[in-house]
Protein backbone atom coordinates (compact mmCIF):
# COMPACT_ATOMS: atom_id res chain seq x y z
CA UNK A 1 0.00 0.00 0.00
CA UNK A 2 1.37 3.81 -0.80
CA UNK A 3 2.07 5.65 2.79
CA UNK A 4 1.36 8.95 2.95
CA UNK A 5 3.40 10.95 5.74
CA UNK A 6 2.32 14.05 7.20
CA UNK A 7 4.36 16.48 9.15
CA UNK A 8 3.80 18.08 11.48
CA UNK A 9 1.84 15.85 13.89
CA UNK A 10 0.46 18.96 15.28
CA UNK A 11 0.89 22.57 15.21
CA UNK A 12 0.04 25.56 16.89
CA UNK A 13 -0.75 28.72 14.94
CA UNK A 14 -1.86 32.72 16.14
CA UNK A 15 -4.85 33.99 14.26
CA UNK A 16 -3.51 35.75 11.25
CA UNK A 17 0.09 33.96 10.73
CA UNK A 18 0.85 31.55 7.97
CA UNK A 19 0.12 27.66 8.51
CA UNK A 20 1.87 24.94 5.87
CA UNK A 21 1.32 20.76 6.28
CA UNK A 22 3.69 18.56 4.31
CA UNK A 23 2.67 15.39 2.47
CA UNK A 24 4.93 12.60 0.83
CA UNK A 25 3.74 9.76 -0.97
CA UNK A 26 5.80 6.65 -0.78
CA UNK A 27 5.01 6.17 -4.89
CA UNK A 28 4.77 8.67 -7.17
CA UNK A 29 0.93 10.40 -7.84
CA UNK A 30 1.30 10.88 -11.23
CA UNK A 31 -0.82 9.41 -13.44
CA UNK A 32 -0.56 8.12 -16.91
CA UNK A 33 -3.73 10.77 -17.60
CA UNK A 34 -1.34 13.22 -16.24
CA UNK A 35 -3.24 14.45 -13.16
CA UNK A 36 -2.01 14.04 -9.97
CA UNK A 37 -4.31 12.32 -7.36
CA UNK A 38 -3.63 14.18 -4.28
CA UNK A 39 -6.52 15.52 -2.05
CA UNK A 40 -7.02 17.25 1.03
CA UNK A 41 -9.50 17.50 3.87
CA UNK A 42 -10.19 19.32 6.83
CA UNK A 43 -12.02 17.09 9.75
CA UNK A 44 -13.42 19.57 12.43
CA UNK A 45 -14.00 18.08 16.09
CA UNK A 46 -16.92 15.99 15.78
CA UNK A 47 -17.64 16.45 12.10
CA UNK A 48 -17.28 14.53 8.94
CA UNK A 49 -14.42 15.19 6.59
CA UNK A 50 -14.67 18.01 4.13
CA UNK A 51 -12.78 17.85 0.95
CA UNK A 52 -10.37 21.42 0.51
CA UNK A 53 -7.76 21.00 -1.97
CA UNK A 54 -8.15 18.37 -5.19
CA UNK A 55 -5.84 17.38 -7.80
CA UNK A 56 -2.93 18.67 -6.12
CA UNK A 57 -4.03 22.42 -6.12
CA UNK A 58 -7.34 22.84 -7.01
CA UNK A 59 -9.75 24.09 -4.45
CA UNK A 60 -13.07 22.66 -3.93
CA UNK A 61 -16.42 24.16 -3.86
CA UNK A 62 -16.61 27.07 -1.31
CA UNK A 63 -13.08 26.37 0.06
CA UNK A 64 -11.82 30.27 0.62
CA UNK A 65 -8.74 31.47 -1.30
CA UNK A 66 -6.62 31.47 2.09
CA UNK A 67 -6.24 27.25 1.36
CA UNK A 68 -3.95 26.79 -1.55
CA UNK A 69 -2.04 23.02 -2.26
CA UNK A 70 1.23 22.61 -4.25
CA UNK A 71 3.36 19.96 -4.70
CA UNK A 72 4.45 17.01 -7.50
CA UNK A 73 5.61 13.61 -7.60
CA UNK A 74 5.68 12.19 -4.07
CA UNK A 75 5.80 16.03 -2.08
CA UNK A 76 3.31 18.30 -1.21
CA UNK A 77 2.47 21.26 0.79
CA UNK A 78 -0.99 22.60 1.73
CA UNK A 79 -0.59 26.17 3.11
CA UNK A 80 -3.04 28.46 4.87
CA UNK A 81 -2.14 31.94 3.94
CA UNK A 82 -3.81 32.86 6.77
CA UNK A 83 -5.33 31.12 9.72
CA UNK A 84 -8.71 32.04 11.04
CA UNK A 85 -10.45 30.13 14.04
CA UNK A 86 -12.60 28.51 11.70
CA UNK A 87 -9.65 26.47 10.64
CA UNK A 88 -9.32 24.32 13.53
CA UNK A 89 -9.38 20.96 13.24
CA UNK A 90 -7.27 17.70 12.03
CA UNK A 91 -6.09 17.99 8.20
CA UNK A 92 -5.57 14.80 6.25
CA UNK A 93 -3.62 13.66 2.88
CA UNK A 94 -5.01 11.44 0.52
CA UNK A 95 -3.60 9.56 -2.45
CA UNK A 96 -6.34 8.57 -4.68
CA UNK A 97 -4.49 6.72 -7.53
CA UNK A 98 -3.96 3.34 -6.40
CA UNK A 99 -6.50 1.27 -4.38
CA UNK A 100 -6.62 0.68 -1.37
CA UNK A 101 -6.79 4.58 -1.01
CA UNK A 102 -4.62 5.71 1.65
CA UNK A 103 -4.51 8.96 4.24
CA UNK A 104 -1.90 10.12 6.00
CA UNK A 105 -2.00 9.82 9.74
CA UNK A 106 -3.49 13.47 10.27
CA UNK A 107 -1.74 16.98 11.60
CA UNK A 108 -3.86 18.62 14.21
CA UNK A 109 -4.00 22.53 13.69
CA UNK A 110 -4.72 24.00 16.98
CA UNK A 111 -4.84 27.95 17.61
CA UNK B 1 -27.15 19.82 -2.65
CA UNK B 2 -25.50 16.83 -2.52
CA UNK B 3 -26.81 14.89 0.74
CA UNK B 4 -25.51 11.16 1.47
CA UNK B 5 -27.13 9.55 4.86
CA UNK B 6 -25.86 6.84 6.74
CA UNK B 7 -27.95 4.53 8.87
CA UNK B 8 -27.94 0.73 10.34
CA UNK B 9 -24.79 0.97 12.81
CA UNK B 10 -25.24 -0.43 16.27
CA UNK B 11 -23.71 -2.86 18.91
CA UNK B 12 -22.91 -6.44 17.85
CA UNK B 13 -21.06 -9.28 19.32
CA UNK B 14 -17.79 -10.10 17.82
CA UNK B 15 -18.43 -12.61 15.14
CA UNK B 16 -21.90 -10.99 14.50
CA UNK B 17 -23.21 -8.92 11.11
CA UNK B 18 -24.38 -5.34 10.60
CA UNK B 19 -25.59 -3.95 7.32
CA UNK B 20 -24.62 -0.23 6.98
CA UNK B 21 -27.29 1.84 4.35
CA UNK B 22 -26.21 5.56 2.81
CA UNK B 23 -28.77 7.07 0.89
CA UNK B 24 -28.38 9.87 -1.51
CA UNK B 25 -29.85 12.79 -2.68
CA UNK B 26 -28.68 15.67 -5.58
CA UNK B 27 -26.74 13.86 -7.13
CA UNK B 28 -26.83 11.71 -10.28
CA UNK B 29 -26.53 8.84 -8.45
CA UNK B 30 -25.85 6.02 -10.92
CA UNK B 31 -22.76 7.99 -12.27
CA UNK B 32 -21.27 8.42 -9.07
CA UNK B 33 -18.09 6.24 -7.39
CA UNK B 34 -19.17 5.81 -4.11
CA UNK B 35 -16.71 4.97 -1.08
CA UNK B 36 -16.92 4.03 2.86
CA UNK B 37 -14.08 5.34 5.14
CA UNK B 38 -14.08 4.42 8.66
CA UNK B 39 -12.79 6.40 11.62
CA UNK B 40 -11.67 4.21 14.97
CA UNK B 41 -11.92 5.91 18.22
CA UNK B 42 -9.27 8.66 18.16
CA UNK B 43 -7.66 7.31 15.16
CA UNK B 44 -7.11 8.86 11.80
CA UNK B 45 -9.31 8.28 8.64
CA UNK B 46 -8.99 4.82 6.98
CA UNK B 47 -10.11 3.64 3.13
CA UNK B 48 -12.47 -0.06 3.39
CA UNK B 49 -13.45 0.47 -0.20
CA UNK B 50 -15.36 2.09 -3.15
CA UNK B 51 -17.89 0.80 -6.21
CA UNK B 52 -17.74 2.43 -9.39
CA UNK B 53 -20.84 3.40 -11.48
CA UNK B 54 -22.89 0.85 -13.06
CA UNK B 55 -21.32 2.76 -16.39
CA UNK B 56 -17.93 2.30 -15.25
CA UNK B 57 -18.27 -1.39 -14.57
CA UNK B 58 -19.37 -1.42 -11.04
CA UNK B 59 -15.73 -2.76 -9.97
CA UNK B 60 -15.56 -2.57 -6.29
CA UNK B 61 -12.05 -2.58 -4.21
CA UNK B 62 -11.65 -3.50 -0.85
CA UNK B 63 -8.82 -2.83 2.07
CA UNK B 64 -6.85 -6.03 2.82
CA UNK B 65 -8.11 -5.64 6.40
CA UNK B 66 -12.18 -5.86 5.37
CA UNK B 67 -11.62 -8.36 2.11
CA UNK B 68 -13.68 -11.81 2.55
CA UNK B 69 -15.57 -10.30 5.70
CA UNK B 70 -16.97 -6.70 3.86
CA UNK B 71 -18.96 -6.38 0.84
CA UNK B 72 -20.03 -3.34 -1.09
CA UNK B 73 -23.15 -3.25 -3.42
CA UNK B 74 -25.03 -0.31 -4.78
CA UNK B 75 -29.21 0.14 -5.86
CA UNK B 76 -29.57 2.76 -8.33
CA UNK B 77 -32.97 2.79 -7.91
CA UNK B 78 -33.30 3.73 -4.31
CA UNK B 79 -30.23 5.47 -4.43
CA UNK B 80 -28.51 3.86 -1.97
CA UNK B 81 -25.06 2.96 -1.23
CA UNK B 82 -24.80 -0.94 1.21
CA UNK B 83 -21.99 -2.21 3.00
CA UNK B 84 -22.72 -5.63 4.48
CA UNK B 85 -20.13 -6.55 7.34
CA UNK B 86 -19.23 -10.13 8.76
CA UNK B 87 -17.28 -11.62 11.03
CA UNK B 88 -16.95 -8.82 12.79
CA UNK B 89 -14.34 -7.73 14.94
CA UNK B 90 -13.72 -5.60 18.20
CA UNK B 91 -11.54 -3.38 15.62
CA UNK B 92 -14.11 -2.94 13.45
CA UNK B 93 -15.97 -0.58 15.86
CA UNK B 94 -15.71 2.85 14.34
CA UNK B 95 -17.93 5.44 12.72
CA UNK B 96 -18.56 4.50 9.28
CA UNK B 97 -18.88 6.98 6.57
CA UNK B 98 -19.95 6.78 3.04
CA UNK B 99 -18.51 9.19 0.32
CA UNK B 100 -19.23 10.30 -2.99
CA UNK B 101 -16.85 11.12 -5.90
CA UNK B 102 -13.04 11.61 -4.75
CA UNK B 103 -14.65 11.21 -2.05
CA UNK B 104 -15.80 14.98 -2.04
CA UNK B 105 -18.94 14.32 -0.14
CA UNK B 106 -19.43 12.66 2.79
CA UNK B 107 -22.73 11.75 5.17
CA UNK B 108 -22.60 12.17 8.66
CA UNK B 109 -21.58 8.81 9.77
CA UNK B 110 -23.12 6.00 11.47
CA UNK B 111 -21.17 4.15 14.88
CA UNK B 112 -20.90 0.56 14.89
CA UNK B 113 -19.67 -0.92 18.01
CA UNK B 114 -18.48 -4.49 18.16
CA UNK B 115 -18.16 -5.34 21.82
CA UNK B 116 -19.31 -8.55 24.25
Amino acid sequence: DVVMTQTPVSLSVTPGQAASISCKSSQSLLSRDGKTYLYWYLQKSGQSPQLLIYEVSSRFSGVPDRFSGSGSGTDFTLKISRVEAEDVGVYYCMQGLFVPRTFGQGTKVEI
Amino acid sequence: EVQLEESGGGLVKPGGSLRLSCVGSGLIFKKAWLNWVRQAPGKGLEWIGRIKSSLDGGTVDYTASVKGRFSISRDDSRQTLYLEMNSLRVEDTAIYYCGSGYPDRWGQGTQVTVST
